[in-house]
């Protein structure tokens, strides 16, 4: 099983439209996500930080599911600007105590949002 | 304004030849990073620092080198030892190390094309 997985898509969508991709990872010592924004050609861009409790900001919704070992993003009401690769980002902790961290970046989800 | 700074944006090289790409930041960041990303393919971590004068290798560092003489700067060259060197290069930094608690910032990347 790899470490950290997305369905790479193309999720083709409507505007308006809800759509939600999951990322699982497979170390259970992971302690840390991130979701992250790619435009074709450029550098990735922190989207949102994943919490236990869940984050919302604005029509953007990221969960976190300890027991599946998952996470997920949903996005509400879609817009043309929201067609992008959207990337998981997983860190497990290495030193209880201290910063070191062995991140993960999964492949990226490409998004698609039509007229 | 702070960020990360990475050049040239694109750069073609002929095979044989070393190459060395500049990546500068002005965040006060100790951890650098050189990231690799191939057409629908991940970011493959190439090298990291996590202090002046100290490096480490990632998953992929055959063919590449770095050095970490000044905490704003990570350059890293691609050897002729490298077998495919035609890639999309990405810098970045963080603090902590791997950000644990943040994330990351990254430069606008390198297009290195091989003739």
């Amino acid at each position: 099983r790899k470490e950290v997985e997305q369905d790479p898509g193309p999720f083709n969508v409507p505007e308006g439209a809800t759509v939600a991709f999951n990322c699982t990872y497979s170390n259970s010592a992971s302690q840390s996500f991130f979701w992250y924004r790619q435009d074709c050609r450029k550098e990735p861009k922190l989207l949102m930080s994943v919490y236990s409790s869940g984050n919302e900001d604005g029509r953007f919704t990221a969960q976190l599911n300890r027991a599946s070992q998952y996470i997920s993003l949903l996005i509400r009401d879609s817009k043309l600007s929201d067609s992008a690769t959207y990337l998981c980002v997983v860190i497990a902790i290495m030193n209880y105590g201290g910063s070191q961290g062995n991140l993960i970046f999964g492949k990226g989800t490409k998004l698609s949002v039509k007229p | 304004d702070g960020g990360i700074t990475q050049s040239p944006k694109y750069l073609f090289r002929k095979e044989g030849q070393n190459v060395t790409l500049s990546c500068e930041q002005n965040l006060n960041h100790d951890a650098m990073y050189w990231y690799r990303q191939d057409p629908g393919q991940g970011l493959r971590l190439i090298y990291y620092s996590q202090i002046v004068n100290d490096f480490q290798k990632g998953d992929i560092a055959e063919g590449y080198s770095v050095s970490r003489e000044k905490k704003e700067s990570f350059p890293l060259t691609v050897t002729s030892a490298q077998k495919n060197p035609t890639a999309f290069y990405l810098c970045a930094s963080s603090t902590p190390f791997q950000g644990v608690a943040g994330e990351l910032f990254f430069g606008e990347g390198s297009r290195l094309t091989v003739l």
